[in-house]
């Protein structure tokens, strides 16, 4: 079965200091990886997907298929990051299943 | 519409007793799922739905727990004979079909108490 492993369950950080959200996974073929956050009192949102290879709000995602990891990573952190990140793992399109496998979640906090 | 909406937000009941949430997705999307939150963990899969039909049931989801979509359009999810280990956020979400991407929105949740 798949898994998701998110180390560290709160990650503190200085404005302006990098940011590096770590996520490893483990699964058999090629998964989709996603990062979802959620903001105080907000409902869980969808910040970026590997597939997209895209930058949201300054944040970055590499899928590395060798350390089958997924970290999030933004250069200059801001104080309204501060938020639950939850890296997440759908197994590989054509597979049939369509649930989303999540880590236990990283609380970032940045420190102003 | 406003997204994915949930109902009841908070639900405090008593052990044994029978509980009924509804989510209601976004208008235009055809898959519906339920996952499940507990305190430090993340939203662990329960069920799914495309349509109607419901496609995909986890383990987790034991013969007290019952899923439905009868039109295709809100779903409930019912817990008979609660356990205080059923309190959880109930966290209900909504993707549309089709491309080679998908994202699902998530609704605000049910949080539910067993005492």
């Amino acid at each position: 079965a798949q898994r998701v492993t998110q180390p560290e369950k709160l990650l503190s950080v200085f404005k302006g200091a990098p940011v590096e959200l770590k996520c490893n996974y483990s699964y058999s073929g090629s998964p989709e990886l996603f990062w979802y956050v959620q903001y105080s009192r907000q409902r869980l949102q969808l910040l970026l997907r590997h597939i997209s290879r895209e930058s949201i709000k300054g944040f970055t995602a590499d899928l590395n298929k060798g350390e089958t990891s997924f970290h999030l990573k933004k250069p200059f952190a801001q104080e309204e990051d501060s938020a639950m990140y939850y890296c997440a793992l759908r197994e590989e399109s054509g597979a049939g299943s369509y649930q989303l496998t999540f880590g236990k979640g990283t609380k970032l906090s940045v420190i102003p | 519409d406003t997204g994915v909406s949930q109902d009841p937000r908070h639900k405090i009941t008593k052990r044994g007793q029978n509980v009924t949430f509804r989510c209601d997705p976004i208008s235009e999307h055809n898959r519906l799922y339920w996952y499940r939150q507990t305190l430090g963990q993340g939203p662990e899969f329960l069920t799914y739905f495309q349509n109607e039909a419901q496609l995909e049931k986890s383990r987790l989801l034991s013969d007290r727990f019952s899923a439905e979509r009868p039109k295709g359009s809100f779903s409930t999810l019912e817990i008979q004979r609660t356990e205080q280990g059923d309190s959880a956020m109930y966290l209900c979400a909504s993707s549309s079909y089709g491309g080679s991407t998908y994202e699902q929105y998530f609704g605000p949740g049910t949080r539910l108490t067993v005492t």
